[in-house]
């Protein structure tokens, strides 16, 4: 098992630029979800889903969305893209079939910085 | 949802016991207490989690206060590999919205 990839590991774009920040996982998880950390900060929850066709918006929405078409990927865009954007963005998943009592697998991180 | 509070940083000798605590008061019935911590700018990773009873693996121990309102997590033997950020959050039952919060900054000093 890989658990939880996400690509890129680093990325720099222009403001105003696009792009689609990747998360795949490998263990049937039901439960997807993106965070961005900025620098000396905790997590902050963009989006979540709990299933394929599913998704809700977290803590910080805005200027990001997702789709989730299958089980194994919850790619987040960015629709274009502003300095205040530039973060560490970890996606994680989990089973959490219907009792909010699994933990969360993170992926590695993918570093961005919007110029 | 219910909200954690944690110190913002504490110190521990190595081979000492850590105790890093963390209030959740207004944590409803079936809400759980998860303990993750993060290295450097790694993911952060899954170290324990109970609902009402205290629990040990490998890792840590998890005291939860009978009231549930508070809960400490317990580093039997820190080691230089445990300086992390350590964050306490609570399962939002049914929406699924995992708040982390800060977290509290770990640093066992040799």
């Amino acid at each position: 098992n890989a658990g939880v990839t996400q690509t890129p590991k680093f990325q720099v774009l222009k403001t105003g630029q696009s792009m689609t920040l990747q998360c795949a996982q490998d263990m049937n998880h039901e439960y997807m979800s993106w965070y961005r950390q900025d620098p000396g900060m905790g997590l902050r929850l963009i989006h979540y889903s709990v299933g394929a066709g599913i998704t809700d918006q977290g803590e910080v929405p805005n200027g990001y969305n997702v789709s989730r078409s299958t089980t194994e990927d919850f790619p987040l865009r960015l629709l274009s893209a502003a300095p205040s954007q530039t973060s560490v963005y970890f996606c994680a998943s989990s089973y959490s079939k219907g009792q909010a009592s699994e933990k969360l697998f993170f992926g590695s991180g993918t570093q961005l910085s919007v110029l | 949802d219910a909200k954690t509070t944690q110190p913002t940083s504490m110190d521990c000798a190595e081979g000492r016991a850590a105790n890093l605590p963390c209030n959740h008061s207004t944590i409803s019935g079936n809400e759980y207490v998860y303990w993750y911590r993060q290295i450097h700018s790694q993911g952060p990773q899954y170290i324990i989690h109970g609902l009402k009873n205290n629990e040990t693996n490998e890792m840590a121990s998890l005291i939860i206060t009978e009231d549930r309102k508070s809960s400490t997590l317990i580093l039997p033997h820190a080691t230089l590999r445990d300086t992390a950020v350590y964050y306490c959050i609570v399962s939002s039952s049914g929406t699924y919205k995992y708040i982390f919060g800060t977290g509290t900054r770990l640093k066992v000093l040799a």
